[in-house]
């Protein structure tokens, strides 16, 4: 079965601190992986994107690492703020022959603190 | 980024009334759309697939006669849920394809702001 698990289920941090987000995946086949982040109420917006020969992948205080060799992936917020805070969405995206399906992560519920 | 709209943002209805929820790409085009679900503390699921032109695809479990999906033009799909009770009460997100993006494999979907729906 697909499936795509990411822990810790929810985070509380201090402001200006780092934190690093897990995924696991036994999705296959692999296409590619995002990560996704969702305020509350809102849609997913994308944050990276990485196909199987990207180990890591930076956008502004995000970095995502992924390893599909162990089909695990991480994503790294580093100096985080107030605005931070929302649900992280792992999401993985199989292709075969034509056919692409998307599975969700259940998502990391992350709460920044002043 | 594309950008995709949802209308409304948030709704509230009666038990046996019907409720549209449109979704459009507003600066490219889409063949294909998507509609999901979320209940709280959940993950997105995957309800259907809309196709441009054609009948849209439904995930397993879910009622195509009470999800009606239309995809007539390729910025639109509309999703009505038909005779909405209680448990239909969730929040609906839709997303669209942007194939133009390069190969296949890079496509990317953009999601849009969701439909809160609240069924009394």
């Amino acid at each position: 079965k697909n499936q795509v698990e990411q822990s810790p289920q929810s985070l509380i941090i201090l402001e200006g601190k780092n934190c690093t987000l897990q995924c696991n995946y036994t999705v296959s086949p692999f296409s590619n992986l995002r990560w996704y982040k969702q305020d509350t109420g809102r849609g997913p917006v994308s944050l990276t994107i990485m196909t199987f020969s990207e180990n890591t992948k930076s956008n502004g205080r995000y970095t995502a690492t992924l390893d599909a060799d162990t089909k695990q992936s991480s994503l790294h917020i580093t100096a985080s703020q107030l605005s931070d805070s929302a649900s992280y969405i792992c999401v993985v995206r199989i292709s075969n022959f034509g056919n692409e399906k998307l599975t969700f992560g259940t998502g990391t519920r992350l709460t920044i603190i002043p | 980024g594309a950008v995709v709209s949802q209308h409304p943002s948030w709704v509230i209805c009666k038990s046996g009334t019907s409720v549209k929820i449109e979704c459009r790409s507003l600066d490219f085009q889409a063949t294909t759309m998507f509609w999901y679900r979320q209940f709280p503390k959940q993950s997105l699921m995957l309800m259907a697939t809309s196709n441009e032109g054609s009948k849209a695809t439904y995930e397993q479990g879910v009622e195509k006669d009470k999800f009606l999906i239309n995809h007539a033009s390729l910025t639109l799909s509309t999703l009505t849920v038909t005779s909405a009770h209680p448990e239909d009460s969730s929040f609906y997100i839709c997303s669209a394809r942007d194939e133009t993006s390069g190969p296949s494999f890079s496509y990317e979907q953009y999601f849009g702001p969701g439909t809160r729906l609240t069924v009394t």
